[in-house]
């Protein structure tokens, strides 16, 4: 069935470094690509997304590219602050199911001052 | 705009009893509303989808007759969590879609329920 895989956490990174969230996909036909974030105490929120091969989805300095031949659909953003500290989950929606979301497990992210 | 609250926050159960988990879209029509289960440190798992007006649809592993869904208005979904035993304690988390005419889902808070 389809699946999504994400990079184990906890990452901790320091304010300003370079950051990328690996997600890799298993999935029959083109489904849509999602990342959603969980700040501490707060329900997900979508951060962006991509619904076609090569589209890149943007939000928030955060960006993903929808890669069909690799399967993957990494997070990166080049300058992290304290206040992106949160779980980031990537998520598929498989096509002409209604909406059904499939997540990886998330990666905890800390980013120290 | 695209506003889900969750009630309650949390709540803590005897072993037992029930207790019921409301979901509700404050602003806009939800057609379609999911429920999920987080376990501490791993991802979502989606329990069921449930579409106003219809039986919900259960995904497999879920008992549904211990997990009931009720979806019985365009802002309103409901999940009892039947004869609640302490491995049904986690964090439980709804979700809805049909803002916007989209299939995007807007996520609710979540409610922690622990069973003693």
């Amino acid at each position: 069935g389809d699946s999504v895989t994400q990079m184990e956490g906890p990452v901790t990174l320091s304010e300003e470094a370079f950051l990328t969230i690996n997600c890799t996909y298993t999935a029959t036909g083109y489904p849509s690509l999602f990342w959603y974030v969980q700040y501490p105490g707060e329900g997900l929120q979508l951060l962006l997304k991509a619904t076609k091969a090569d589209d890149k989805g943007s939000n928030k300095g955060f960006e993903a590219t929808y890669r069909k031949e690799t399967t993957s659909f990494h997070l990166e953003k080049g300058s992290v602050q304290v206040s992106d500290s949160a779980v980031y989950f990537c998520a598929l929606s498989p096509n002409n199911q209604g909406g059904k979301l499939i997540f990886g497990q998330g990666t905890e992210l800390s980013v120290k001052p | 705009g695209a506003v889900v609250s969750q009630h309650p926050s949390w709540v803590i159960c005897k072993s037992g009893t029930s207790v019921k988990i409301e979901c509700r879209s404050l602003d806009f029509q939800a057609t379609t509303m999911f429920w999920y289960r987080q376990f501490p440190k791993q991802s979502l798992m989606l329990m069921a989808t449930s579409n106003e007006g219809s039986k919900a649809t259960y995904e497999q592993g879920v008992e549904k007759d211990k997990f009931l869904i009720n979806h019985a208005s365009l802002t309103l979904s409901t999940l009892t969590v039947t004869s609640a035993h302490p491995e049904d304690s986690s964090f439980y988390i709804c979700s809805a879609s049909g803002a916007y005419g989209s299939y995007e889902q807007y996520f609710g808070p979540g409610t922690r329920l622990t069973v003693t």
